[in-house]
């Protein structure tokens, strides 16, 4: 059974703090990463992905890969209040396209 | 469309009766998925549709839950004699093929009483 893990939180963090989200995935094969930001009552929002090992940058996004640990994160740069939301971890592999989610993780900025 | 489309965006249902929820994905992309996410949950997958190929519905609950995309675009998921327990918001996503992003519609909220 593919799996994706997340701690559900809440992570809370200072405005102007960078957040640090993390997941682990179970399926090996899985190559295919994204980071999907949900608000409360709204559909979830495609904000990174990634595929290969290493950071990716995206404003103040950086999604982070390391296939050989099977983890994935997403890093926040000078948070904002705006940024708080639940944050959903994906992953898909070449066998089965079909993303599987995480639970996500609840993030909360305070000013 | 801009995105993926989604009808109705609230829907209240009787037990016991039918239900048809409506998704029209980004126009050309040929891969479609539906998901469901209870209150607080994380999203379950329901069934995929990529190009012409037959549909994975590996992830539907039940025989009361079926799935369709005509003409490779609109796909239209139906709930038969619906129970409290299908209460939930259903989300369809859509992406380019094989493996690139997922972009997801607003949900249908579907209530049962």
């Amino acid at each position: 059974q593919k799996e994706v893990e997340q701690n559900s939180g809440p992570l809370s963090v200072p405005e102007g703090a960078i957040a640090s989200l993390n997941c682990t995935y179970s399926d090996r094969v899985s190559q295919s990463f994204f980071w999907y930001r949900q608000y409360s009552g709204k559909s979830p929002e495609l904000i990174m992905s990634i595929y290969s090992n290493g950071d990716k940058e995206d404003g103040r996004f950086t999604a982070q890969l390391n296939k050989a640990s099977q983890y994935v994160s997403l890093l926040i740069r000078d948070s904002q209040p705006s940024d708080s939301a639940t944050y959903l971890c994906a992953a898909s592999s070449g066998g089965s396209y079909i993303p599987t989610f995480g639970r996500g993780t609840s993030l909360i900025v305070h000013p | 469309g801009a995105g993926v489309s989604q009808s109705p965006s609230n829907k209240v249902t009787e037990k016991g009766k039918d239900v048809e929820l409506r998704c029209d994905p980004i126009s050309g992309h040929t891969a479609l998925y539906w998901y469901r996410q209870s209150l607080g949950q994380g999203l379950e997958f329901l069934i995929y549709f990529q190009g012409n190929s037959a549909p994975d519905k590996s992830g539907l609950p039940s025989d009361r839950f079926s799935a369709e995309r005509t003409g490779g675009s609109v796909s239209t998921l139906t709930i038969q004699r619906t129970q409290q327990e299908d209460s939930a918001v259903y989300l369809c996503a859509s992406s380019l093929g094989l493996g690139p992003e997922a972009f997801f519609g607003q949900g249908t909220r579907l209530t049962v009483v």
